[in-house]
């Protein structure tokens, strides 16, 4: 079974710049989590969707949002970038009782 | 201070050694608890996943959970240069507002050298 996947892989934005990531999770998995990693910080939950609803959400300012399609396929949009944004951006996907399976992660850096 | 404390290291053992690795956390509804294996610029791998109290064995490692003491534990035996790595402990509520949370420790940076 193919895990989670995350495009692009690599990122290069400017401030005031917004992004949009991607994740597709593994076949079957309904739940897709986003979490934000840095040096400083470790890994910090940004959100959570199952069924296209989101179910959970960070400590995060509303630049930071999602979405989920029909497929579980998930988008995060980060808008008006700022250098702290900088970070590994991971998605997780999970089925009913398990835990979360994580993709490979998409390195955003912002100048 | 933080919900899942875990000494960052970093750790430098021999190959063959055995690994210790610890979390504590002040959250008493977690119930589950996992161990995750990240390796330089990848995303995290799940090592071990276990619910509530016990103990649970994988090939060269065990995963202990001690809930009375909010205390968990990673045993890695005759540890190899391949298993060096971040490795970051996870726990999670049961559900209700917790939906799709883990909440991380800082990670342990570990070197096996040959």
């Amino acid at each position: 079974k193919a895990g989670v996947t995350q495009t692009p892989r690599y990122l290069i934005k400017t401030r005031g710049q917004q992004v949009t990531l991607s994740c597709s999770p593994i076949s079957g998995h309904r739940s897709v989590s986003w979490y934000q990693q840095t040096p400083g910080q470790g890994l910090q939950f940004l959100f959570e969707y199952f069924s296209e609803t989101q179910r959970n959400k960070g400590n995060f300012p509303g630049r930071f949002s999602g979405r989920q399609f029909s497929n579980s396929r998930s988008e995060m949009n980060v808008s008006t970038l700022e250098l702290g944004d900088s970070a590994l951006y991971l998605c997780a996907s999970s089925s009913v009782g398990d835990t979360q399976y994580f993709g490979p992660g998409t390195r955003l850096t912002v100048l | 201070q933080k919900e899942v404390e875990q000494d960052p290291g970093p750790l430098s053992v021999p190959e063959g050694a055995i690994v210790s690795l610890n979390c504590t956390y002040s959250n008493s509804a977690f119930q589950y608890f996992m161990w995750y294996r990240q390796y330089s610029r990848k995303g995290p791998e799940l090592l071990m996943y276990t619910y509530s109290s016990g103990n649970k064995e994988d090939g060269r490692f065990t995963a202990q959970v001690d809930k009375s003491s909010k205390y968990i534990s990673l045993f890695i035996r005759d540890s190899q240069p391949s298993d060096s790595a971040t490795y970051l402990c996870a726990m999670m509520n049961a559900g209700g507002t917790s939906y799709g949370k883990l909440t991380f420790g800082q990670g342990t940076i570990l070197t096996v050298h040959p």
